[in-house]
């Protein structure tokens, strides 16, 4: 079967860094996605990749290796703001996204 | 309209009636989805439009049906609403299916099945 894992819940600090974790098993690879949504909105579009690498945007980044089938969001300078559900997609072999359940973060001040 | 619309909000319903959730996009997107967000699970795909005039089937399309007569409007129609349909429905667009082509997402509808 299709399946995304990414953890529950994190928390961190204010002005800190977080790594959110995302292993995929899907059939077929045709890029992978990270999305950012805030409670009770729709989820907006942070990041893709499709090779294998990091690709950095701002305080956001977005590292993928296909080989071992996982990908990571690294959030530096943390701000309140970026409390929030972030989701990790894959678009498999019909080109349709798998979505995880997404990671719930928590920055303390 | 600026991006996609999604009506109503918010909606509570007895169990047995119809009810159809509107999603109209303004970005001339090719393709369109209906998606159901629940609580611990991840986005699951209904229902979507690779185009105007076609439709597919997504992971979970039982009870649930769409049409796409034209390229802005995409309704979803819940022939006979059950307490398990109460979820919150989001529609998104994007400009094709490969690629990064990137979902642009409604604020969604929470309907709540009694």
């Amino acid at each position: 079967g299709q399946n995304i894992d990414q953890p529950t819940e994190m928390t961190a600090t204010e002005g800190a860094i977080v790594q959110i974790n995302c292993t995929y098993q899907t059939s077929g690879f045709n890029g992978l996605f990270w999305y950012q949504q805030h409670a009770g909105e729709a989820p907006t579009f942070l990041s893709y990749n499709v090779l294998d690498g990091l690709e950095e945007k701002g305080r956001f980044s977005s590292f993928l290796s296909r080989s071992k089938g996982y990908s990571y969001l690294l959030l530096k300078e943390l701000q309140m703001k970026d409390s929030a559900s972030y989701l990790c997609a894959v678009r498999g072999s019909n080109y349709q996204l798998i979505w995880g359940a997404g990671t719930k973060l928590i920055i303390k001040p | 309209i600026a991006g996609i619309t999604q009506a109503p909000t918010s909606q509570i319903l007895a169990a047995g009636r119809r009810m159809t959730l509107r999603c109209t996009q303004d970005m001339r997107h090719n393709a369109m989805y209906w998606y159901r967000q629940d609580l611990g699970l991840g986005l699951r795909l209904i229902h979507y439009s690779n185009t105007a005039g076609t439709t597919g089937k997504g992971e979970v399309p039982d009870g649930y049906s769409v049409s796409r007569a034209n390229t802005d409007d995409f309704p979803l129609t819940l022939a006979s609403a059950v307490p398990s349909q109460t979820s919150v429905y989001f529609c998104a667009s994007s400009d094709g299916l490969s690629g990064a082509n990137v979902l642009t997402f409604g604020a969604g509808s929470r309907l709540t099945v009694l």
